[in-house]
């Protein structure tokens, strides 16, 4: 069964902490996404990477960092330099991560960090 | 940036057709045009995506006019369960300055049906 996973889907965090979300994939697409979702808004960009052992900021990756060590897997850490981490997120999958808006990303179900 | 403005919501009952226009005066030329769906608590998931004139699957239609500056989705005969946030989101290239790959979600439209 092909898809995009996340875990955990709730996540608790005292300040001061680092912590790791996990995200992974099993469709081979190329290239993953972070996002992160504030309540009433839309997405914003945090990292992406389009090919393994690569990644690239995003519009708000301030006090956050990735790694791609494989192709399957793209986990991301909320750092204590985030002033604001509670938040959802989301990860996402496409398939070439071409800057052709026809590459669809599928989305995992997020994670729900709250910071205690 | 190739931004796109949708109704912050919209109200339907149960059966109706309901129609989203979403505005994107500066798409570019070799952008296609994307929406989402997305229910509380979940990630989007992809609806439909088109270029021009009339695309159309098993979950809505999308009608895009020659001059590509705006595009309506359009769900057919809506149940309860339509009910979510629909994002119209249009291509950020290299070119742009934008992130590379990505594509940028607004507020989107929430869309709430009614018995």
């Amino acid at each position: 069964d092909g898809g995009i996973t996340q875990s955990p889907k709730y996540l608790f965090r005292k300040e001061g902490q680092n912590v790791t979300l996990s995200c992974e994939q099993n469709l081979n697409h190329d290239a993953m996404y972070w996002y992160r979702q504030d309540p009433g808004q839309g997405l914003r960009l945090i990292y992406y990477s389009q090919i393994v052992n690569d990644f690239q900021k995003g519009d708000i990756a301030e006090g956050y960092s990735v790694s791609r060590e494989k192709k399957e897997s793209f986990p991301l850490t909320v750092t204590s330099a985030q002033k604001n981490p509670t938040a959802f997120y989301l990860c996402a999958s496409s398939m070439r991560g071409s800057h052709s808006s026809t590459d669809t990303q599928y989305f995992g179900p997020g994670t729900r960090l709250t910071v205690l | 940036l190739a931004k796109t403005t949708q109704p912050i919501s919209m109200d339907s009952y149960e059966g109706q057709e309901v129609n989203i226009t979403c505005s994107h005066n500066n798409i570019a030329t070799n952008d296609y045009i994307t929406w989402y769906q997305q229910f509380p608590s979940q990630g989007p998931r992809f609806i439909i995506q088109g270029y021009k004139t009339k695309v159309t699957n098993e979950v809505a239609s999308l009608f895009i006019p020659a001059d590509r500056k705006s595009s309506t989705l359009s769900l057919p005969r809506v149940s309860l369960s339509d009910t979510a946030v629909y994002y119209c989101l249009v291509g950020a290239g290299e070119r742009d300055g934008g992130s590379q790959g990505n594509l940028i979600f607004g507020k989107g439209t929430k869309l709430s049906v009614k018995p």
